[in-house]
């Protein structure tokens, strides 16, 4: 079965700094790798998806992924936080095994703060 | 253009009560997920629908919850008889049911079990 696993439940930045949210997958076959946001009292909402294409992934907001085969890695970076960015972030995999019908696996969210 | 809407927003009912949540699914979608978000577990997927069919329940609790899909428009996930531990916020999601699909979300209904 596939999975992911995020490291750090909480990550906190100053605003204008680098974000880096961490995220490893598990996955018996070439993965499709996402990450969503998830705004207070909301849905969440698609930031960007590696569906085996171009390995740097460009997604809204000004963030992007690189899908790294050799580290089982797909972490999320944004040059300058900003404060709006602040939100949880969920990193999640396509079960490829069988027929998905889109049925995804998501990991245990990292918490954004970003700090004036 | 509509999202996927979900109904109540909030609910506040006594253990024991009968809850049922609804989702109308985008437009077009043939599948259709029921998560639940809790501070403990996180986002766990309970059940999803593909063309109104139930593919996977394995995620169910239990046998308080059951969920049903009567049309490619509207589901239901009831819980009989409600307890506290059900407290949590439920999610609906759609997708158009391919493995690259986005998954397009509901904005929850949250749910508390006094």
């Amino acid at each position: 079965a596939q999975s992911v696993t995020q490291l750090g439940s909480h990550v906190s930045v100053s605003e204008g700094a680098l974000v880096l949210l961490r995220c490893n997958y598990s996955s018996s076959v070439p993965p499709y790798l996402f990450w969503y946001v998830q705004y207070p009292n909301q849905g969440l909402q698609l930031l960007l998806k590696y569906t085996s294409a171009a390995t740097l992934v460009k997604g809204i907001n000004g963030f992007e992924a690189e899908f790294k085969k050799s580290e089982t890695s797909f972490h999320l970076t944004k040059p300058s936080a900003h404060m709006s960015d602040a939100a949880e972030y969920f990193c999640a995999v396509s079960d490829r095994v069988g027929t998905s019908y889109g049925k995804l696996t998501f990991g245990q969210g990292t918490i954004l703060t970003v700090h004036p | 253009d509509a999202g996927v809407i979900q109904s109540p927003r909030h609910e506040v009912t006594e253990m024991g009560q009968e809850v049922t949540l609804r989702c109308k699914p985008i437009s077009g979608h043939n599948s259709l997920f029921w998560y639940r978000q809790t501070m403990m577990r996180g986002l766990e997927l309970l059940i999803y629908f593909n063309n109104n069919v139930p593919i996977d329940d394995s995620g169910m609790p239990e046998d308080r919850f059951s969920a049903k899909m009567p049309n490619a428009s509207f589901s239901t996930l009831k819980i009989q008889p409600s307890e506290p531990r059900d407290s949590a916020v439920y999610f609906c999601a759609s997708s158009l049911g391919t493995e690259t699909g986005e998954l397009f979300f509901g904005e929850g209904s949250r749910l508390t079990v006094l």
